[in-house]
């Protein structure tokens, strides 16, 4: 299977301080993507990064790719009690079939 | 816009029923998929579709039928359920573009139990 795998399985820490989870995969990707899950909801899409890059932000999200690793990270500076949720990463392979990891929980304590 | 919306929210099957879940967007979205979401696996891609008229297998298609007769509308069957077959239900959509068409929208999931 191409699914990812998200390290660690959960992290707890205080608000203001940074939070970062990194995602394994297996195969080559097109792409890898980012998304958050509030408890019981849907998944929020929050950042993609294609394979010819290696950094990309977007607000105080910081996503790193290492493709001959097969990895990635996702860096929350400065964390909000709002960041409280589950965070998956997603790679894409043809751009049709998408396979997600299992997840980071992030609990951020204010 | 409401966005992607799925119906019921809730259900609860005895083994052996069939019933379709229902998902549609508004966003003229052009791609569609349906995954499982269980403890510990992640999402898991159940069938997806690049258009109407279109649909393909993802990762765990047995038990689980889609058709795709119009843009807005992408309904999962379950043709005979099982308790495997409990979990949570997402539907997806995203648009097309090629810088776009990765960005997925999810509904709010439909949470099914088999008895």
């Amino acid at each position: 299977s191409q699914q990812g795998e998200e390290d660690p399985q959960a992290l707890s820490i205080q608000e203001g301080e940074n939070a970062t989870m990194n995602c394994s995969y297996k195969t080559s990707i097109n792409n890898l993507q980012w998304y958050r899950q509030n408890s019981g909801r849907g998944l929020v899409h929050l950042i993609l990064i294609r394979s010819n890059e290696r950094e990309k932000h977007s607000g105080r999200l910081r996503v790193t790719l290492d493709t001959s690793k097969k990895s990635s990270s996702l860096l929350i500076t400065a964390s909000r009690a709002a960041d409280t949720a589950s965070y998956f990463c997603a790679t894409g392979l043809t751009g049709n079939q998408f396979y997600f990891g299992t997840g980071t929980s992030l609990t951020v304590i204010p | 816009n409401a966005g992607v919306t799925q119906t019921p929210k809730f259900q609860v099957l005895k083994t052996g029923q069939s019933m379709t879940l229902q998902c549609a967007q508004d966003m003229n979205h052009e791609y569609m998929s349906w995954y499982r979401q269980d403890p510990g696996m992640g999402l898991r891609l159940i069938h997806y579709s690049v258009g109407a008229g279109i649909t393909d297998q993802g990762e765990v298609p047995n038990g689980y039928n889609v058709s795709r007769s119009t843009t807005e509308d992408f309904p999962l069957r379950l043709l005979s359920a099982a308790p495997s077959q409990t979990s949570v239900y997402f539907c997806a959509s995203s648009p097309p573009g090629h810088r776009t068409k990765y960005e997925q929208y999810f509904g709010p999931g439909t949470r099914l139990t088999v008895t």
